[in-house]
């Protein structure tokens, strides 16, 4: 069975960092492209970042661009976004999706919250 | 970026209905276009890709049609369990961009 997971959100100050990661299961990881969406309470989908499967190439939403990165690391089948410079505007559910071809979303992961508050 | 306009926002439909919602994206989008629903408290999940390719387990009583900028998807004889929130997205360039979803609710 299909399973990525979510973890390491929480509370974080404006300006602060964290690390999200996303463990796979039940499928070839490092064969499969990944992708970071998140959704604001309330709100709609919107898509973050994404990395093939190697690592070598990243694409990055304009609102993340220079304070986000994506990563990922095939032997521990983990994908990973570091945020930095954290706005209260980046409060939201990050989900962890798998890519099933070139940019195609398929399975979710059920999302991390992070809260960026004073 | 391509927007993606979807309608009506919200709508109000029966047990049995059959129910309609479009997408329309600013620029010819192909059929890279997928529909994904979203329940309370969950994340979404795939039902259509290449805008009329049921995923897999995914009831028949959905489909999907269109190609270019004009998309559609049909839920046939809506059910209980389909009360939900659906979000068209294209994946034709990057960045990838959603609708704004449409709730389904009962009526």
């Amino acid at each position: 069975e299909v399973q990525v997971v979510e973890s390491g959100g929480g509370l974080v100050q404006p300006g602060g960092s964290l690390r999200l990661s996303c463990a796979a299961s039940g499928f070839t990881f490092s064969s499969y492209w990944m992708h970071w969406v998140r959704q604001a309470p309330g709100k709609g989908l919107v898509w973050v970042s994404r990395i093939n499967n190697d690592g070598t190439d990243t694409r990055y939403a304009d609102s993340v661009r220079g304070r986000f990165t994506i990563s990922r690391d095939n032997a521990k089948n983990t994908l990973y976004l570091q945020m930095s410079s954290l706005r209260v505007e980046d409060t939201a559910l990050y989900y962890c999706v798998r890519d099933a071809a070139p940019s195609r979303l398929d399975y979710w992961g059920q999302g991390d919250l992070v809260t960026v508050s004073s | 970026d391509v927007q993606m306009t979807q309608s009506p926002s919200s709508l109000s439909a029966s047990v049995g209905d059959r129910v309609t919602i479009t997408c329309r994206a600013s620029q010819d989008i192909s059929y890279h276009l997928a529909w994904f629903q979203q329940k309370p408290g969950k994340a979404p999940k795939s039902l259509i890709y290449s805008a009329s390719s049921l995923q897999g387990g995914v009831p028949s009583r959905f489909s999907g049609s269109g190609s270019g900028t004009d998309f559609t998807l049909t839920i046939n004889s809506l059910q209980p369990e389909d009360f939900a929130t659906y979000y068209c997205q294209q994946y034709t360039t990057y960045p990838l961009t959603f609708g704004g979803g449409t709730k389904v609710e009962i009526k």
